[in-house]
């Protein structure tokens, strides 16, 4: 079985930019979560998707948006980019009635300069 | 009020011996999942060690066990026989409600550092 795969791995951006950032989830999940990782910080909880669905969104302004595509992968956009959003991107995918299963990626590190 | 905190910034421990990672929550909902997390400079979150709130026994995985006394809202994490390759970025994390759909609220994080 694959794992969650992010794309890019790094990316850097000049503020007021649009970025998007891809997921790949685990085979057989079909939830993703998205959370943002300042340098120093824990993981902080932006979205998550559900059979397409957004189903539930942390303390982030409408700028970050996203979309989950019928093989479950996803995307996180980002309008207006602003120097705070440099962090570490990471997306998780989990089965939707499972107890234990978040898998995460290995992040994309956006960088806004 | 922070659902969860790591009060260790960072644990330095000798190489085979055991190590204890603090973690304490805070929530009202009866049904919840405690999860700790390693994470190298790679940046991947790698999973080691899951309690449910109802589960009766202290979940254990390998070489980490989790002291988990749900009076106190703790949620300690053991590292038994220290490697250097435990040297990673650890965090606590909590799911609110017995649906995986769940968004998990992490702490702020404990770096561990292994002395050879």
């Amino acid at each position: 079985e694959t794992g969650v795969t992010q794309s890019p791995t790094h990316l850097i951006k000049t503020r007021g930019q649009q970025v998007t950032l891809r997921c790949s989830s685990q085979s057989g999940h079909n939830t993703v979560s998205w959370y943002q990782q300042a340098l120093g910080q824990g993981p902080q909880f932006i979205f998550q998707y559900y059979r397409e669905e957004e189903n539930g969104r942390g303390n982030f302004p409408p700028r970050f948006s996203g979309l989950q595509f019928p093989n479950y992968s996803s995307e996180l956009n980002v309008n207006a980019l602003e120097l705070d959003d440099s962090a570490l991107y990471l997306c998780a995918s989990s089965e939707a009635t499972g107890v234990r299963g978040y898998t995460f990626g290995s992040g994309t590190r956006l960088t806004v300069v | 009020a922070q659902k969860i905190t790591q009060t260790q910034p960072g644990m330095f421990v000798q190489e085979k011996e055991a190590v204890t990672l603090d973690c304490t929550y805070d929530t009202s909902d009866p049904s919840y999942g405690l999860f700790w997390y390693k994470q190298p400079s790679s940046g991947e979150m790698i999973f080691l060690i899951y309690q449910g709130s109802y589960d009766q026994q202290n979940a254990t995985e390998g070489r980490y066990s989790l002291n988990f006394q749900k009076a106190r809202k703790s949620a300690n994490l053991v590292i038994s026989a220290s490697q250097l390759g435990d040297s990673a970025m650890y965090f606590c994390a909590m799911r609110e409600g017995n649906n995986a759909g769940n968004m998990l609220t992490f702490g702020g994080g404990t770096r561990l550092m292994v002395k050879p």
